[in-house]
């Protein structure tokens, strides 16, 4: 089983600055990962698939990046609704799919 | 406008059973790998089951596999899991997600769109 562990657990940051969050894999998932931000009281939602890809409707602010075994989620320019909780999961080696434990975002 | 609604969910004994349903609507659901993940309070997302869009070919996660059943009746737009032997590490949130398609090309788990979430408390 592929696990993913997202760092750093929580990250504090203001609007309007940039925020990194990382994912690293235990084996190579190839570009096979995608990112979710996740609200309270709410279900995930879709950001970036194959490391790098926005979904539809997602804002150019969303990018991703990464390959093998070392991933990043970049926001730019930070909206007070993108604070919230963003997972990572792969499907590089399935089953079984596996997400991250998730980092937090605060402001 | 897409939804998932799931229901069945509640509060059933260990060694219990219950079945979740996973109403579809807005999407061509036919077209739609579809999966459930669930989220044990206050944690993460774990993936629990995937099924292809015709319904021929299912996935579990080994921590369900011989305990739960995927199914899906594309004439119904539903999605089913069918959880027996029930034990308390099952309480969660379930979500059923629908793969994601793009462009002509559609990614059997990558989760686009998702339901609300039924809540599955397992508990004497």
């Amino acid at each position: 089983e592929i696990v993913l562990t997202q760092s750093p657990g929580t990250l504090s940051l203001s609007p309007g600055e940039r925020a990194t969050l990382s994912c690293r894999a235990s084996q190579s998932v190839g570009n096979y990962l995608a990112w979710y931000q996740q609200k309270p009281g709410q279900a995930p939602r879709l950001l970036i698939y194959d490391a790098s890809n926005r979904a539809t409707g997602i804002p150019a602010r969303f990018s991703g990046g990464g390959s093998g075994t070392d991933f990043t989620l970049t926001i730019s320019n930070l909206e007070p609704e993108d604070f919230a909780l963003y997972y990572c999961q792969q499907r590089g080696n399935w089953p079984p799919i596996t997400f991250g434990q998730g980092t937090r975002l605060e402001i | 406008e897409v939804q998932l609604l799931e229901s069945g969910g509640g509060l059933v004994q260990p060694g219990g059973s219950l079945r979740l349903s996973c109403a579809a609507s807005g999407f061509t659901f036919s077209n739609y790998a579809m999966s459930w993940v669930r989220q044990a309070p206050g944690k993460g997302l774990e993936w629990v089951s995937s099924i292809s869009a015709s319904g021929g070919t299912t996935y579990y996660a080994d921590s369900v596999k011989g305990r739960f059943t995927i199914s899906r009746d594309n004439s119904e737009n539903t999605l089913y899991l069918q959880m027996t032997s029930l034990r308390a590490e099952d309480t969660a949130v379930y979500y059923c997600a629908s793969g994601y398609c793009s462009g002509g090309v559609c990614y059997f788990v990558y989760f686009q769109h998702w339901g609300q979430g039924t809540l599955v408390t397992v508990s004497s």
